[in-house]
This record gives C-alpha cells, sequence and structure tokens, in this order.
C-alpha cells in the first residue's frame, strides 16, 4: 500500500512569518510531487509541482524534494491570512496507471493577523 | 487554463434513489477521475477512466458505477444511494503521466 503521510497539524503561524509543511512517502521510486491548497468547501488548486531533487521556489512559495530521504516540503514565506487552508500533499508513483496521485490527508494551516 | 465543470454544486438526494453525477472536461484530456473526500479520510479514488468506455477501479468503487460514452464527459452512478455516501464528490483531469490533476469545483451530495 503506498502512502502518502503529512504533518498532521493544524498548524498555526502569526503573519509575516514562514509556514512549514512537511510530506513523507513511501515508495522510493516515484517520480512527480505536488502540492494543492483546498480552501473550505472548496476544491483543491495545484500551487506547486516540483520533478527532481532540490528547491523549487515560485513567488512566496518554495517546494523541497529530497528523494533519498522520501521526503518533500512546502516552505509559505510572509504568510498571510489569505494562506489559510488545508494543504494537501499528492505523489506519482511510477509503475502500472502513473497517471493515478496519492494523497496526503493534509495539514490544515492558520495564519493569525 | 485547463476548465473542468461538474454539473451541480449541491445535491440532495433521497436513500434508495439513482443518482447521476455529471463531470466535463473542456480540454480533450484522456484520463478522468472520481474522488469522494471526507474529514479525517481525505481524498479517496472511486473510480478512473482512461479512454472513452474504459475504466478501472479505484480504491473505494463499491456501490458506484461510471459511465464514459464521450472523451470530455465522465460520470458517477450510485445505483442505489445510501446516507454512508453522503460526501464531497470531486471529478479531475489529466492530459499526460506525471502531470498534476486539474479539479472541478466539487459536488456536496446529502443523502436523506
Amino acid at each position: 500500500q503506498k502512502e502518502v503521510e503529512q504533518n498532521s497539524g493544524p498548524l498555526s503561524v502569526p503573519e509575516g512569518a514562514i509556514a512549514s509543511l512537511n510530506c513523507t512517502y513511501s515508495d522510493r521510486v516515484s517520480q512527480s510531487f505536488f502540492w494543492y491548497r483546498q480552501y473550505s468547501g472548496k476544491s483543491p488548486e495545484l500551487i506547486m509541482s516540483i520533478y527532481s531533487n532540490g528547491d523549487k521556489e515560485d513567488g512566496r512559495f518554495t517546494a523541497q524534494l529530497n528523494k533519498a530521504s522520501q521526503y518533500v516540503s512546502l516552505l509559505i514565506r510572509d504568510s498571510q491570512p489569505s494562506d489559510s487552508a488545508t494543504y494537501l500533499c499528492a505523489v506519482n508513483y511510477s509503475g502500472g496507471s502513473n497517471y493515478k496521485l496519492t494523497f496526503g490527508k493534509g495539514t490544515l494551516l492558520t495564519v493569525n493577523p | 487554463d485547463v476548465k473542468v465543470t461538474q454539473s451541480s454544486r449541491y445535491l440532495v438526494k433521497r436513500t434508495g434513489e439513482k443518482v447521476f453525477l455529471e463531470c466535463v472536461q473542456d480540454m480533450d484530456h484522456e484520463n478522468m477521475f472520481w474522488y469522494r473526500q471526507d474529514p479525517g479520510l481525505g481524498l479517496r479514488l472511486i473510480y478512473f477512466s482512461y479512454d472513452v468506455k474504459m475504466k478501472e477501479k479505484g480504491d473505494i468503487p463499491e456501490g458506484y458505477s461510471v459511465s464514459r460514452e464521450k472523451k470530455e464527459r465522465f460520470s458517477l452512478i450510485l445505483e442505489s444511494a445510501s446516507t454512508n455516501q453522503t460526501s464531497m464528490y470531486l471529478c479531475a483531469s489529466i492530459t499526460q503521466p506525471n502531470q498534476p490533476q486539474h479539479f472541478g469545483d466539487g459536488t456536496r451530495l446529502s443523502i436523506l
């Protein structure tokens, strides 16, 4: 059973701080990794994709991937109240039908003004 | 931008009814997915389709069926709705392996 584990949260940070969200996955042979943001009552929206080891930055968001440690993280710099949402980590496992994603259960982030 | 459209945002049905949830995508994607999302359980895959008339069971297919008669449309069918199928249902599509899935707005279904 391929698994994706996220820190369960909830995570609370003050406005302007760095929020750090973590995710581990069970299958070493994984190819692509995604972070989705989901506001309450809404559907998930993609915020970051990462495919190779290292850091990928997009505005205030940085995704970090370490395949040796089977670990992917999302850093949100200068956190804003509008960043308050549940963040889902998703992993695409190679082999078989590699169109499928396995999702973590999400981490609820609250940014306090 | 990819557009995935689900037919209803909110739906209320009665136990035993046959329920249809519709999903349409406008980007000629071959692969489409149906999930349900429940508090504490996360997103769980019900069924997916990799081509017209082709389907594969996901993790929780019991009590559901699907139909894909046209490439752009993927329907989820609750054959005889039960209260434990009250949930948020999400449709998604993807065109190539290793690419992210794009979600519709979701349907919040209540079975009374």
